[in-house]
């Protein structure tokens, strides 16, 4: 099946840097890929939708300007955390839709940890 | 906006006991997913299913579809403890949108 790989697992940064974590598909061409926030025993939030060669849409609530998302190519597409804040620290979790349409292929997760 | 709730959110229950959890929504959806979650990993896809009426098994796992499509369950006999985990319903919408219940969190004591 579709492969997606999400990099990094873990990280840890100091308040106030900014931290980019990457989603690809491995095996297939993506032109939409879905980044989601998860809390402790919650379930997924969706931030933002990731648009191949266009801006994002972002949920009510999310900030573009805090949480920037680029999709460059059709394999490729970053969430930045800038100027992070403990209250950002969370399980980020982007997903993609495979070529045959409706199924949804997930990362392995971010856990950020702000300190 | 489409609503998915999910229904019990958490459920602890010893091992070889059924289990059934609800998804449920006033929303027609096109699709509807289950996923299973393991602490610290993306969630990992069960099933799919996209007609209204719409019966699938997996081992132990039956998954149905609801005739209107807004709503769908999942049975689980004979638990072990390997299903534990965070079980996550959600509906395939415009643009291959998911939207998610809240999650089901279950716990197989041996």
């Amino acid at each position: 099946g579709a492969v997606v790989s999400q990099h990094p697992s873990w990280v840890i940064c100091k308040s106030g840097t900014s931290v980019k974590i990457e989603c690809r598909s491995l095996d297939f061409q993506a032109t939409t890929m879905f980044w989601y926030r998860q809390f402790p025993k919650q379930s997924l939030m969706l931030m933002a939708t990731s648009n191949e060669g266009s801006k994002a849409t972002y949920e009510q609530g999310v900030e573009k300007d805090k949480f920037l998302i680029n999709h460059a190519s059709l394999t490729l597409s970053t969430l930045t955390v800038t100027s992070a804040h403990p209250e950002d620290s969370s399980f980020y979790i982007c997903s993609a839709n495979g070529e045959v349409g409706t199924e949804a292929f997930f990362g392995q997760g971010t856990r950020l940890t702000v300190v | 906006t489409q609503l998915l709730e999910q229904s019990p959110q958490f459920l602890s229950i010893q091992e070889g006991e059924n289990l059934t959890v609800y998804c449920n929504s006033s929303s027609v959806f096109s699709s509807l997913q289950w996923y299973r979650q393991e602490p610290g990993e993306g969630p990992v896809l069960l099933v799919t299913v996209v007609t209204g009426g719409e019966v699938k098994k997996l081992k132990r796992l039956t998954f149905q579809f609801g005739d209107a499509r807004k709503d769908s369950s999942l049975h689980i006999t004979a638990a072990q403890p390997g299903d534990t985990g965070l079980y996550l319903c959600a509906g395939g919408g415009a643009g291959n949108m998911l939207t998610f219940g809240g999650g089901t969190r279950l716990m197989v004591k041996p």
